[in-house]
């Protein structure tokens, strides 16, 4: 079963671009490497998934290595409204042959101006 | 659409009372899911669905809770007794095959406390 490291909390400033990176030593061939936003009183919300090399949309950009033990959530030019929990999930649901879906811990990301 | 509906948003019992939370899924999600958030332990899965057919429900914590889904357009858990470890935010999820269950829409979720 992977498992996911994923630091606790960052720090930035407005204008930064940010990288947060989930490791996930054990991912499985048929994994999937998702990342959800979290704001306080919310549910998360789906960012961007990827399986391998990179992913870009009009959000953010997600880079996974070729031995996909990592991945790496990029965002460009954080405003204070990026401040939020941002989660890693690792896994895959396949059609009527169940699978399993793991969450990390989260990273608080704090944006100052 | 009106997304994922969970209600009550919050829900305040007695130890040893029944609890029961309720979830409307995203029309035409084939998934749901039941989480439940804590700050000890973060984002817990406790069980999913598929075509209204429980698929996976090793993350239920212990018999005192039970999920149902008697159509694709509503969902139950139920915890009966409930204690006041169980106190936490649940939320339900839906979401299509095409993501491999990766893009969930998460609804409100519940907030439950139990005294």
């Amino acid at each position: 079963l992977a498992k996911t490291t994923q630091p606790i909390s960052m720090d930035s400033y407005e204008g930064q671009e940010v990288n947060i990176t989930c490791s996930h030593n054990n991912i499985a061939t048929n994994d999937y490497i998702t990342w959800y936003q979290q704001f306080p009183s919310q549910g998360p919300r789906f960012i961007i998934q990827g399986y391998k090399t990179k992913v870009t949309n009009e959000v953010a950009s997600l880079f996974i290595p070729a031995d996909r033990k990592s991945s790496t959530l990029s965002l460009p030019r954080v405003s204070l409204s990026d401040t939020a929990v941002y989660y890693c999930l690792v896994g895959a649901l396949i059609y009527n042959q169940g699978g399993k879906l793991i969450f990390g811990q989260g990273t608080e990301l704090s944006v100052k101006p | 659409d009106a997304g994922v509906i969970q209600s009550p948003r919050h829900e305040v019992t007695e130890m040893g009372q029944e609890v029961t939370l309720r979830c409307k899924p995203i029309s035409g999600h084939d998934y749901l899911f039941w989480y439940r958030q804590t700050m000890m332990r973060g984002l817990e899965l406790l069980i999913y669905f598929n075509n209204n057919v429980p698929i996976d429900d090793s993350g239920m914590p212990e018999d005192r809770f039970s999920a149902k889904m008697p159509n694709a357009s509503f969902s139950t858990l139920k915890i009966q007794p409930s204690e006041p470890r169980d106190s936490a935010v649940y939320f339900c999820a839906s979401s299509t095959p095409n993501r491999v269950g990766g893009e969930q829409y998460f609804g409100p979720g519940t907030r439950l406390t139990v005294t």
